[in-house]
């Protein structure tokens, strides 16, 4: 069973550089989410999907994109990478609302 | 903005010990999830609880949702270094939501 799918798990880009974190799930969930987590913050909502063509903002969204063009797949977009954006960040799906999110393994990523 | 607290934010123990982390909502519960982080790795899903009074066992960790109180616990019996990690509760931001709000967790050593 894959679940959760995230790639890569690291990555170490310099500022103003672009990248694509990649997320897949392979439960046909309709709910996605991306969170970034920070030592003393916990874990932040940046954005959310509840189906396929459907996105929006969550807790801190500034200097991120995504995209949901199939059910299976939700890429976070780093467009102009800053230092504030080191953090680690995880996907997550669900079936429902009333359902446990399921998370990936994480994408470690350092701003330099 | 819903928010969770959770105490201790640290906690050390002797195996075999029994211990107790709380996690406190600012607002009404919706469903109340619990996750274990270990260091490096991602969340792994514990328990879910949905209604006032509602308590569930897994092995040897309880947790219990008081709805007046706002307030969820998780207790361990006769810990052992396995359960080590961090351990998170999360909430849905309102009912149906399919948003998740997140502690700050509670990171629990045991000590062989």
């Amino acid at each position: 069973n894959a679940g959760v799918t995230q790639t890569p798990k690291f990555q170490v880009l310099k500022t103003g550089q672009s990248m694509t974190l990649q997320c897949a799930q392979d439960m046909n969930h309709e709910y996605m989410s991306w969170y970034r987590q920070d030592p003393g913050m916990g874990l932040r909502l940046i954005h959310y999907s509840v189906g396929a063509g459907i996105t929006d903002q969550g807790e801190v969204p500034n200097g991120y994109n995504v995209s949901r063009s199939t059910t299976e797949d939700f890429p976070l977009r780093l467009l102009s990478a800053a230092p504030s954006q080191t953090s680690v960040y995880f996907c997550a799906s669900r079936r429902s609302a009333n359902q446990p999110q399921h998370f990936g393994d994480g994408t470690r990523l350092s701003i330099l | 903005s819903q928010e969770l607290e959770q105490s201790p934010q640290s906690l050390i123990v002797q195996e075999g010990k029994n211990l107790t982390i709380n996690c406190t909502s600012s607002k009404t519960l919706y469903g109340l999830y619990w996750y274990k982080q270990k260091y490096g790795e991602g969340l792994i899903f514990l328990m879910m609880l949905q209604k006032g009074g509602e308590e569930k066992s897994h092995e040897k960790i309880t947790a219990k949702l008081d709805e007046k109180k706002q307030q969820s616990s998780l207790h361990i019996t006769a810990s052992q270094p396995s359960h080590a990690g961090i351990y998170l509760c999360g909430a849905a931001s309102g009912a149906g939501s399919y948003q998740l709000t997140f502690g700050k967790g509670t990171k629990l050593s045991v000590i062989p």
